[in-house]
């Protein structure tokens, strides 16, 4: 199984910044099948960013996705208000697919 | 655009069942996958196992193999998820999402809103 860690675990940040965002896979992933989904709280997950770096319809510039092997990162260039939320990341290259823990964004 | 909306929250005794639905509104049911995973407090999202509507044959995670079934009725729309023998591990946020590729190993897009079920006597 592929075991996803992401770092950190709170990021602290003000609106205007940017954020990075780091998830670390052991092994590697396949063919980088990679994605980021964001979670606010009470709703539901919203995909972000799949096979590493394609931005899902609607999803603002901003965010951009990046990495292979084992290191991907998810860059998130200008915080705005609503980006203030959970986001994890998922490889689907091996079966099973699986989660990272999550990097929990808040407000500084 | 495709979009899912679950049933709501439940609350069930040890060793019962729990049913979850999915209703989908959108695009061509029969041909997506479903699927659906859960996420336990301190856990991690975890994949059960999905269907596609028209083929009516269910994949199941081995965590869940036995305890598990997905079923799909397409003349609604609505996707199921049955879980049998609960235990109090079983209390978690359960998901339905849409996948695109090989049912686990999948991109997942969109999402249902989650339904909360909690196992406690």
């Amino acid at each position: 199984e592929t075991v996803l860690t992401q770092s950190p675990g709170t990021l602290s940040l003000s609106p205007g910044e940017r954020a990075t965002l780091s998830c670390r896979a052991s092994p590697s992933v396949t063919n980088t099948y990679l994605a980021w989904y964001q979670e606010r709280p009470g709703q539901a997950p919203r995909l972000l960013i799949y096979d590493t770096s394609t931005r899902a319809a609607g999803v603002p510039d901003r965010f951009s996705g990046s990495g292979s092997g084992t290191d991907f990162t998810l860059t998130i260039s200008r915080l705005e208000p609503e980006d203030f939320a959970m986001y994890y990341c998922q490889q689907y290259g091996t079966a099973p697919g699986t989660f990272g823990q999550g990097t929990k964004v808040e407000i500084k | 655009q495709v979009h899912l909306v679950q049933s709501g929250a439940e609350v069930k005794e040890p060793g019962s069942s729990a049913r979850v639905s999915c209703k989908v509104s959108g695009g061509t049911f029969s041909t997506y996958v479903i699927n659906w995973l859960r996420q336990a407090p301190g856990q991690r999202l975890e994949w059960m196992g999905g269907i596609i509507p028209a083929f009516r044959a269910p994949t199941y995670a081995q965590n869940f193999q036995g305890r598990l079934t997905i079923t799909a009725d397409e003349s609604t729309g609505t996707a199921y998820m049955d879980l049998s023998s609960l235990t109090s591990e079983d209390s978690a946020v359960y998901f339905c999402a849409r996948g695109y590729g090989n049912y686990g190993n999948s991109w997942f897009d969109p999402w249902g809103q989650g339904t909360q079920v909690t196992v406690s006597s």
